[in-house]
């Protein structure tokens, strides 16, 4: 079945604790963006990647790390989260470029502590 | 750069109503545009998505937007709503001059009564 996977889909952590989500597709897209969901600001884009090796910021990368050592897997990873990276993360793949479709994960629950 | 506004946050609408959702995006040239919905508990899925071409677009699940260059809006339009249509709907703008980004408004929330 294609699809994106993400894991953990919840998790809370303290201020100050490194934690990496996972983000992995089987459709062998070459674009994948990470997005963060808040009420009343819909997604904001983070990271994107057009490429393995290959990222750029988005809207709101402060905070953020990613990387993108090989096509499936895209982490994200927050060295140091702070209270206000508490939030709904989705991770989301397309074939080539963010104007194409693209295909969302189910999402990860954050809270810090 | 691009933006998108979606004037209206929460929406009723009853069982077998028509249903329109208001979208408008800010950017020079011609954009990408996209609705996409997300229902509670889910990842988004895209309704449908306008590049260039009929202004008219039809999506999945009945859903047709159209694309009004003069008003910079790309609205969302059903004739008759389902239970099922109560979810988050977002609009979205992309650029050609820049592949990867994409800007999600704020979204509509779609509550359905009998």
């Amino acid at each position: 079945e294609a699809q994106v996977t993400q894991n953990p889909r919840y998790l809370i952590t303290v201020t100050g604790k490194k934690l990496t989500v996972t983000c992995s597709q089987n459709m062998n897209h070459e674009y994948m963006s990470w997005y963060r969901q808040d009420p009343g600001l819909g997604l904001r884009q983070i990271y994107y990647s057009m490429n393995v090796e290959v990222t750029d910021k988005g809207d709101v990368p402060e905070g953020y790390k990613v990387s993108r050592k090989e096509k499936r897997n895209f982490p994200l990873i927050l060295e140091s989260p702070s209270p206000n990276q508490t939030s709904l993360y989705f991770c989301a793949s397309s074939l080539y470029s963010g104007t194409d479709t693209q295909y969302f994960g189910p999402g990860t629950r954050l809270t810090v502590l | 750069a691009q933006s998108v506004t979606q004037p209206d946050i929460h929406i009723t609408v009853s069982e077998g109503a028509s249903l329109e959702l208001r979208c408008n995006y800010s950017y020079g040239a011609t954009p990408y545009l996209f609705w996409y919905v997300q229902s509670p508990g889910q990842g988004l899925q895209l309704l449908l998505k306008y590049f260039s071409g009929d202004t008219l677009v039809q999506g999945i699940k009945g859903f047709e937007a159209e694309f009004k260059r003069s008003q910079s809006s790309f609205n969302l339009r059903k004739p008759s709503v389902h239970w099922s249509d109560a979810a988050e709907y977002f609009c979205a703008v992309g650029a050609a001059d820049s592949w990867g980004k994409l800007q999600f408004g704020a979204g509509t929330q779609v509550v359905v009564t009998p």
